[in-house]
């Protein structure tokens, strides 16, 4: 079964940082491209960044460029994604997804003082 | 970037009624690489529909997707209590991998 699992959400401070991981299981995490996406409370999804299986491509929303940064360890079956400079507007459920077809749950990041 | 632009924002309609849901792109969406989705409160977004019209694994048949290049349609045959939900297109044929800002089907 797939599964995917993010973890690191939190509160934090405007301009503060924070990296998100998404465990990944029941699949071969190296032969699938990946995605980040999020939802800011009330609103719609946005796509935030996405990383090809082998890392060689590489792509980010403008509102994020410059300061989200996305990898992923396929030894470790794992993707994150670093965020700095964060801001309000930042605050959102983060979802990593597998492709298009498979989603985890989310982890819920609050940027706020 | 490819805006896509859903509509209505609102559909209320009655268990066993036909829905039918719009996505038009900005730009024609390349290879029809366009998805729907369905999500409920607190849950995850469910992936419906790829590749336009071919349906995900274990989705009833009576959601359909059609349409290529700039139009695209989701419909639902006959509504159950359980599909309303809000609704979303995406396209991930080229970066930015944008979405629409979903449709909500509320019951009549």
């Amino acid at each position: 079964e797939v599964q995917l699992v993010e973890s690191g959400g939190g509160l934090v401070q405007p301009g503060g940082s924070l990296r998100l991981s998404c465990a990944a299981s029941g699949f071969t995490f190296s032969n699938y491209n990946m995605h980040w996406v999020r939802q800011a409370p009330g609103k719609g999804l946005e796509w935030v960044s996405y990383i090809s299986s082998s890392s060689t491509t590489i792509s980010y929303a403008d509102s994020v460029k410059g300061r989200f940064t996305i990898s992923r360890d396929n030894a470790k079956n794992s993707l994150y994604l670093q965020m700095n400079s964060l801001r309000d507007e930042d605050t959102a459920v983060y979802y990593c997804a597998r492709g298009i077809g498979y989603w985890g749950q989310g982890t819920l990041v609050t940027v706020s003082s | 970037e490819i805006v896509l632009t859903q509509s209505p924002g609102t559909l209320s309609l009655s268990p066993g009624e036909r829905a039918t849901l719009s996505c038009r792109a900005s730009q024609s969406v390349t290879s029809s690489y366009l998805a729907w989705y369905q999500q409920k409160p607190g849950q995850a977004p469910r992936l419906l529909i790829y590749d336009a019209s071919s349906r995900a694994t274990g989705i009833p048949d009576r959601f359909s997707g059609s349409g290529s290049g700039t139009d695209f349609t989701l419909t639902i045959s006959r509504l159950e209590p359980e599909d309303f939900a809000v609704y979303y297109c995406q396209q991930y044929g080229r970066s930015p991998f944008t979405f629409g800002q979903g449709t909500k089907m509320e019951i009549k």
